[in-house]
């Protein structure tokens, strides 16, 4: 069974700093996917990536398959990226579901 | 389109009380599952199903039922609830065809359930 580790539990920052938050597994995967998830709410895709680097908007994620390691990224941080973010991985064929680290509860500080 | 929705969206149970969680996607994604999210814990797979008629168990099925005859549609069962039982569950699909282990998962917004 994958485990799968997050780092920070907790990060609290001032707005506009640059975020990173880092996920390590145990065991090889086919995919990693980073999740967001606000106060009381829903869960929502951010980024699925097997290799290299992908961007979109203020967040980049990052992953070396060698090392198995992950990190999100934000740039210029806004109190609105303040949610917990989930990293999670599949193995294999992946038709039995995703293993989740138990997240990164951020806070940004206007 | 709206995606992976559940319901209901909150539910308060007594202790021996049976419930039904509805999971329903308009992606025609094969793949089907259910979590719960517990404080402190990543989310944990308590059942999930390949495809329209079959059904398997995840980590912690214990005390839960699951259901797929429909393709659309994949039913949570609590037959008689208990108080280890609230948490908040969480539904999600990947894959609409070809190997899944490299697809995007679409999750719903939550139940979150409490047993008393």
């Amino acid at each position: 069974k994958n485990e799968v580790e997050q780092s920070p539990q907790n990060l609290t920052a001032q707005e506009g700093e640059f975020i990173t938050i880092n996920c390590s597994y145990s065991v090889g995967i086919s995919a990693l996917h980073w999740l967001q998830q606000h106060p009381g709410g829903g869960i929502v895709s951010l980024f699925m990536l097997s290799s290299g680097k992908k961007k979109h908007g203020r967040l980049i994620a990052t992953i070396n398959i060698q090392e198995k390691h992950s990190s999100l990224h934000i740039t210029a941080s806004h109190p609105r990226d303040s949610a917990v973010y989930i990293c999670a991985v599949s193995s294999g064929g992946g038709a039995d579901g995703l293993t989740f680290g138990k997240g990164t509860h951020l806070i940004i500080q206007p | 389109n709206a995606g992976v929705t559940q319901t209901p969206k909150f539910r308060v149970l007594k202790t021996g009380q049976s419930m039904t969680l509805l999971c329903a996607q308009d992606m025609n994604h094969e793949y089907m599952y259910w979590y719960r999210q517990d404080p402190g814990m990543g989310l944990r797979l308590i059942h999930y199903s390949v495809g329209e008629g079959t059904t398997a168990k995840g980590e912690v099925p214990d005390g839960y039922n699951v259901s797929r005859l429909k393709k659309q549609n994949f039913l949570l069962g609590l037959e008689s609830a208990a108080p280890s039982q609230t948490s908040v569950y969480f539904c999600a699909t990947r894959g609409d065809r070809g190997w899944v282990g490299n697809t995007e998962a679409f999750f719903g917004q939550g139940t979150r359930l409490t047993v008393v």
